[in-house]
């Protein structure tokens, strides 16, 4: 069974770009978080998508956005790019079933921003 | 406001003896919470988990304490391996929303051979 597929897994962008991160979730799993951890912080959440919907959103400003297609694959996007963007992004999924569930992250997208 | 705090932010044990790894979270509505391990260059991977309806679970040489009143929990490793080194993370849901997690910001298990 395959995991939780990030790309691109490294970039680097200079301030006032915009970047798209993909993910796509372990066959299955009809629900997918993204967060941001940066040095010195644990992860952070952005939001979170499940049948094309976002259900819940972190504390993050609008520059950052999600979307989820009908096969459950993600995107993210930031716009007008930061220096304290640069972070590694981490795509989780889940089955998204009442109780208790664990999130299965990938191995993240490493954002630089020069 | 940090919810879910990771106090220390490294440890460092030998190989054999007991690895405990603390966490302390402020939000009472947390029911479930989780311990994560993360290895560079790779994304967090699932460790053990435990609700709030329990004090204890265990899993190999993983146990996790539940200490509802003092709002703290705690990972033990035992015997700790060579191969344990690597970030662990806390992190705390509640309310059945299991998808948004919240974390600690992590500690640094290096177990010296």
């Amino acid at each position: 069974k395959a995991g939780v597929t990030q790309t691109p897994r490294y970039l680097i962008k200079t301030r006032g770009q915009q970047v798209t991160l993909s993910c796509s979730p372990i066959s299955g799993h009809r629900s997918v978080s993204w967060y941001q951890q940066t040095p010195g912080q644990g992860l952070q959440f952005l939001f979170e998508y499940f049948s094309e919907t976002q259900r819940n959103k972190g504390n993050f400003p609008g520059r950052f956005s999600g979307r989820q297609f009908s096969n459950s694959r993600s995107e993210m996007n930031v716009s007008t790019l930061e220096l304290g963007d640069s972070a590694l992004y981490l795509c989780a999924s889940s089955q998204a079933q009442r109780g208790a569930n664990v999130l299965t992250f990938g191995a993240g997208s490493r954002l630089t921003v020069l | 406001d940090q919810q879910v705090k990771q106090n220390s932010p490294s440890l460092s044990v030998q190989e054999g003896r007991i690895s405990i790894l603390n966490c302390d979270y402020t939000n009472s509505m947390f029911d479930y919470f989780l311990w994560y391990k993360k290895y560079p260059a790779e994304g967090p991977t699932f460790l053990i988990s435990i609700s709030s309806i329990k004090d204890k679970n265990e899993d190999g040489r993983f146990t996790v304490f539940l200490n509802k009143s003092a709002k703290h929990l705690s990972l033990h490793i035992v015997p700790s391996q060579p191969g344990d080194s690597a970030v662990y993370f806390c992190a705390a849901s509640s309310g059945g929303s299991n998808y948004k997690l919240t974390f600690g910001k992590g500690t640094l298990l290096t177990v010296n051979p």
